[in-house]
């Protein structure tokens, strides 16, 4: 399974953009680039897919370079219920799994 | 529309007891899946069912856990005889289909500690 990297945490202030990246270099052509976020005490919840091209919903965008080996996941505003674990996640091939990594801690400062 | 609901939200047990724990999917969600999550770490799937079949369980430790849909609704994973390693969060989630796998919904989990 293709792995992502992450880093382990980041800080943002409240109102401001955020941007999170994650490296998928071993990525292949039928992966799709999910993220996920965890808030405490709660189980993951779904954030955003995409495939090739950048994508938009109520929550945030996804940002995917042209080669797909690197995505950012865009949080246009954040606020203090944004601070939570945010999980980057490649699904694809043959076990069609979500496989998750370490995440990364974002904590957001008013 | 309710979430996914998990019971008990937590659970304390000496080791070598048996613990079960039991979820309810959203309604009309095919999918249903049990994961693990250890401190620290990201979510591991546990086990996947496809309506009352269970169609990926690589990953169970099947010597002490199973699992059981049996009417292809609410699902019950059990461990048997418990172990310290097992203290964990037990997460369980749904998708419609595993053809929106992609889009599943997590219930709160139950945390474990086995003493």
């Amino acid at each position: 399974d293709a792995k992502t990297t992450q880093p382990n945490s980041m800080e943002s202030n409240e109102e401001e953009p955020v941007h999170l990246p994650c490296n998928h270099s071993t990525i292949s052509g039928t992966d799709y680039i999910h993220w996920y976020r965890q808030l405490p005490s709660q189980g993951p919840e779904y954030v955003i897919h995409g495939l090739t091209s950048n994508v938009n919903n109520r929550m945030a965008s996804l940002a995917i370079a042209e080669d797909r080996k690197s995505s950012t996941l865009i949080l246009h505003r954040a606020t203090l219920r944004d601070a939570a674990v945010y999980y980057c996640i490649l699904r694809g091939g043959a076990t069609n799994k979500l496989i998750f990594g370490t995440g990364t801690l974002l904590a957001v400062q008013p | 529309e309710a979430g996914v609901v998990q019971s008990p939200r937590y659970k304390i047990i000496e080791k070598k007891q048996p613990v079960a724990f039991w979820c309810n999917p959203i309604s009309g969600h095919n999918t249903l899946y049990w994961y693990l999550q250890n401190l620290g770490q990201g979510p591991e799937l546990l086990i996947r069912y496809e309506n009352e079949e269970a169609v990926d369980d690589s990953q169970l430790p099947k010597d002490r856990f199973s699992a059981e849909r049996l009417k292809g609704v609410d699902s019950t994973l059990k461990i048997q005889p418990a172990e310290l390693g097992d203290s964990a969060v037990y997460l369980c989630a749904s998708s419609l289909s595993s053809d929106r796998a992609y889009e599943q919904y997590f219930g709160p989990g139950t945390r474990l500690t086995v003493t």
